[in-house]
């Protein structure tokens, strides 16, 4: 039973445009979201996070919008750099389950020059 | 300032051994959860401690099992090795059990089972 789910395995765009990357949820219970980087070799590194009482987090290049009523979230790269390219998992939080993380399968990011 | 440490980095096992993972949190870290990170998949929540207990428990068996030491390191120990346990194990840690503390990730370890 997946409850975080990433249907595109990989995404690739072209240097300087957006990259757009999706995010659902089946569990209503979810109450923070969060966007992982990670590159090989190492672990992922946390990227940006938005709370379920809001639809929007900016940070920069970075982007996240949520959509309660649809359970769906992405993440927007703007403009997108070669160095972004890397694995980004998706991950919620769960309000009666402490600080553990349920993630998505990951969708690769090819950013090309 | 260290961030979160993990060894060894790799590991090569024969089905039905045992195997212990170690992890040293961040600086200032208190907690540390441990996840499975199976090919092509993203990391799976283990378990958590925090003061030397289990805290929360993900749907593992009770093959996997840890410890928590008074300088706040943790060990992952795999009992009796099956083909599917090959992984990534990843080591996070938090300044506290604070829902939306940020989880910082160890590179982690590669397990892999023979």
């Amino acid at each position: 039973d997946q409850q975080v789910k990433q249907n595109s395995p990989s995404l690739s765009v072209q240097e300087g445009r957006i990259s757009i990357l999706n995010c659902d949820y089946t569990n209503s219970m979810f109450d923070y979201f969060l966007w992982y980087k990670k590159y090989p070799a190492e672990g992922p590194t946390f990227l940006i996070s938005i709370s379920s009482i809001k639809d929007k987090n900016e940070d920069g290049r970075f982007t996240v919008f949520l959509n309660k009523s649809a359970k769906h979230l992405s993440l927007h790269i703007v403009p997108s750099q070669p160095g972004d390219s890397a694995v980004y998992f998706c991950a919620a939080h769960r309000r009666d389950a402490g600080n553990m993380l349920t993630f998505g399968g990951g969708t690769r990011l090819m950013v090309k020059p | 300032d260290a961030g979160v440490t993990q060894s060894p980095t790799h590991l090569i096992k024969t089905r039905g051994q045992q195997v212990t993972l170690r992890c040293s949190p961040k600086s200032g870290h208190d907690t540390v959860s441990w996840y499975q990170q199976a090919l092509g998949q993203g990391p799976q929540f283990i378990f958590q401690y925090y003061e030397e207990e289990e805290r929360q428990r993900g749907n593992f068996p009770d093959r996997f099992s840890g410890h928590q030491f008074p300088n706040y390191s943790s060990e992952l120990n795999v009992n009796a090795l099956l083909l599917g346990d090959s992984a990534l194990y990843l080591c996070a840690s938090t300044r506290t059990l604070s829902s939306t503390d940020t989880q910082y990730f160890g590179p982690g370890t590669r397990l892999t089972v023979l």
